[in-house]
């Protein structure tokens, strides 16, 4: 049973860092690609990027370039997602979805967590 | 990027009727190599992340029932609930593959009259 388990809601002021894990199970962690997708109160989702969990090479939105940062624990079967520089319209709920395969849709989703940037 | 318009953006059916969602695109995301429809349909309950329903515009993802019925090609794509059940009240999102920026539709709320 392919499972994702991400952190609990945080709360940041404008400027700061937030980082979410998603721990996986069920599967085998380096045979499928991470996406991350946020959504906006009310929103539709928006993808913001994926990560390699084999290799840990990450691709990213030109929307966050130079904020938005992936990384892997392949011992830990546990994706992470770093956004610094946090506006208000960052709030948002941010999810983890794993790739069903060669870069195609997303089979199987996080629970959510739930980043308030309010000062 | 691809955009992608659905409509309507809400609708009210009666339970045990049929409800239609159309999700059009701005650019065709039929792959012609392999003759596929790089486009997905997702349910989302309130509070609960995206479910996927659909793949490939017509395949349904294991264990979705099959009332849900994905068509289309090219542009123009629909996703029908042949008879609405009350569990079946969510947010409906089409999704496309075809590009590197996985874009999703505006969303269409599905509610019983």
């Amino acid at each position: 049973h392919v499972q994702l388990v991400q952190s609990e809601a945080e709360v940041r002021e404008p400027g700061a860092s937030v980082k979410i894990s998603c721990r996986t199970s069920g599967y085998i962690f380096t045979s499928y690609d991470l996406y991350w997708v946020r959504q906006a109160p009310g929103e539709r989702p928006e993808w913001m990027g994926w990560i390699s969990a084999a290799s840990g090479d990450a691709t990213y939105s030109q929307k966050y370039q130079g904020r938005l940062i992936f990384t892997r624990d392949t011992s830990a079967t546990t994706a992470y997602m770093e956004l610094s520089s946090l506006r208000s319209q960052d709030t948002a709920v941010y999810y983890c979805a794993r790739d069903s395969g060669n870069l195609k849709w997303f089979d199987s989703w996080g629970q959510g967590t739930l980043v308030t940037v309010s000062s | 990027d691809i955009g992608l318009t659905q409509s309507p953006d809400s609708l009210a059916v009666s339970l045990g009727e049929r409800a239609t969602i159309n999700c059009k695109s701005s650019q065709s995301v039929l792959y012609s190599p392999n003759n596929k429809n790089f486009l997905a349909w997702y349910q989302q309950k309130p509070g609960q992340p995206p479910k996927l329903l659909i793949y490939w515009a017509s395949t349904r993802e294991s264990g979705v029932p099959d009332r849900f019925i994905g068509s289309g090609s090219e542009t123009d794509f629909t996703l029908t609930i042949s008879s609405l059940q009350a569990e079946d009240v969510a947010v409906y999102y089409c999704q496309e593959y075809f590009s590197s920026a996985w874009t999703f539709g505006q969303g269409t709320k599905v509610e019983i009259k």
